[in-house]
């Protein structure tokens, strides 16, 4: 079972920032936060993962919460091509595997 | 690119035919997957290899066989499909799962399949 909970979709106006939240309240210690995305029929995107700090890459920035039990992914200046499903997932490790279950994402869409 | 690659990249297939979807991953990792995405539906994950060895079986049914031959190489076979198997498979590769630090997973684009 997906161990987040998301909005199932957002807009944003190209050139401002999109914020996509995400609540895991259930998040253990050793769990970590990644984002993916995922255009159109497209395989999913690795964007930023995090465990307690807050994170910056060439993509996005991932802002999660002293207790961890949410986190929030900024693009800080969308465009047209940010259009996609954005998926928040802890990823569990279990004896042998870990895995990443994925839920419905939000679907983001930057308009003009 | 993400350094892996599936091909082909379009199927279509009769439900007696036998067919092979191929996954090669560039990126020197030790564990590859195969996932499967039904219309509207979240990513399932079906198949997890470490080390060329099976670690996960998600409950998928025997008409879908996978092979990995090398850490690099991972093959989903198919035969006696039915239309609901129509989908878009995924591969995906990491350097290790059984980690409990981080470990990123990269997709390739995927194999869209049509049963008729």
């Amino acid at each position: 079972d997906a161990k987040t909970t998301q909005p199932p979709s957002m807009d944003c106006a190209e050139g401002r920032a999109a914020n996509l939240p995400c609540n895991h309240s259930t998040i253990s210690g050793n769990e970590y936060v990644y984002w993916y995305r995922q255009i159109h029929s497209q395989g999913p995107q690795y964007i930023i993962h995090g465990l307690k700090n807050n994170e910056t890459n060439e993509m996005a920035s991932l802002i999660i919460t002293e207790d961890r039990k949410s986190s929030t992914l900024i693009l800080p200046h969308a465009t047209l091509r940010d259009t996609a499903v954005y998926y928040c997932i802890v990823r569990v490790v279990t004896g042998t595997a870990s895995k990443l279950t994925f839920g419905t994402g939000t679907r983001l869409q930057v308009t003009l | 690119e993400t350094g892996v690659t599936q091909t082909p990249r379009h199927l279509v297939m009769g439900m007696t035919n036998k067919k092979s979807l191929k996954c090669e991953q560039h990126l020197g990792h030790n564990a590859m997957y195969w996932y499967k995405q039904s219309a509207k539906k979240p990513l399932e994950l079906m198949f997890v290899y470490n080390f060329k060895e099976q670690t996960e079986n998600n409950s998928v049914p025997s008409r879908f066989s996978p092979e990995c031959p090398n850490s690099s190489h991972l093959f989903l076979h198919l035969h006696t499909l039915q239309p609901e198997d129509s989908a878009l498979y995924l591969c995906a590769s990491s350097q290790d799962p059984r980690g409990v630090g981080t470990d990123t997973q990269y997709f390739g684009p995927g194999t869209r399949l049509t049963v008729l």
